[in-house]
């Protein structure tokens, strides 16, 4: 069974800085391209960021990039999302997503979220 | 970056009643298309992957169509368990610029 276990998530000020991690379990981690999708309380779906595989290729919201940055530990099967330079409009429900795999980005498993407050 | 915009925003339906959502594109992205069910203080779930293709285990009451800007996604009987919001994601621009439409929570009458 695909288990998806996201951690780190706290309320933090403006301006500080968070890691998030995501336990991964189930399925074969290092075959998979894996993402990070926010929903802020009350709102719809952003997607965040995606890392490939073998760690070498990530890409960024146009929102988060240059604050955010993804990263893998395939021998942990874990990722995470170090977040810098928070802001209130980061405040989120944070969620790891595993890649569906064949062409293209759709997300097939999802864990249970961790929540970001950014607030003073 | 590509728009998506979800109509209608909410609806109100029976159990029973065939309810279709419409999902449109900024431009055309052929069939890269997904469609999620949330369900309150759950995270999403797969429900229709490439434009029409069902996830495995979804019911076969789901259903997809469309390609270019215009898809819908249709439920032919609407169940006690599919009252939630439905959101349409697309990927053409992977793997730069997914987006999401805004969501259609379907409600009951």
């Amino acid at each position: 069974e695909v288990q998806l276990v996201e951690s780190g998530g706290v309320v933090v000020q403006p301006g500080g800085s968070l890691r998030l991690s995501c336990a991964a379990s189930g399925f074969t981690f290092d075959d998979y391209t894996m993402h990070w999708v926010r929903q802020a309380p009350g709102k719809g779906l952003e997607w965040v960021s995606l890392i490939s595989w073998d760690g070498g290729s990530t890409y960024y919201a146009d929102s988060v990039k240059g604050r955010f940055t993804i990263s893998r530990d395939n021998s942990k099967n874990s990722l995470y999302l170090q977040m810098n330079s928070l802001r209130t409009e980061d405040t989120a429900l944070y969620y790891c997503a595993k890649d569906f795999g064949v062409g293209g980005a759709t997300f097939d498993y999802w864990g249970q979220g961790t929540l970001v407050t950014v607030s003073s | 970056a590509i728009q998506l915009t979800q109509s209608p925003s909410s609806l109100s339906a029976s159990v029973g009643d065939r309810v279709t959502i419409t999902c449109r594109a900024s431009q055309g992205i052929s069939s890269a298309l997904a469609w999620y069910q949330q369900k309150p203080g759950k995270a999403p779930k797969l429900l229709i992957y490439d434009a029409s293709s069902l996830e495995s285990g979804v019911p076969s009451r789901f259903s997809g169509s469309g390609s270019g800007t215009d898809f819908t996604l249709t439920i032919s009987s609407l169940q006690p368990e599919d009252f939630a919001t439905y959101y349409c994601q697309q990927f053409n621009s992977y793997p730069h610029g997914l987006t999401f439409g805004g969501g259609t929570k379907v409600e009951i009458k």
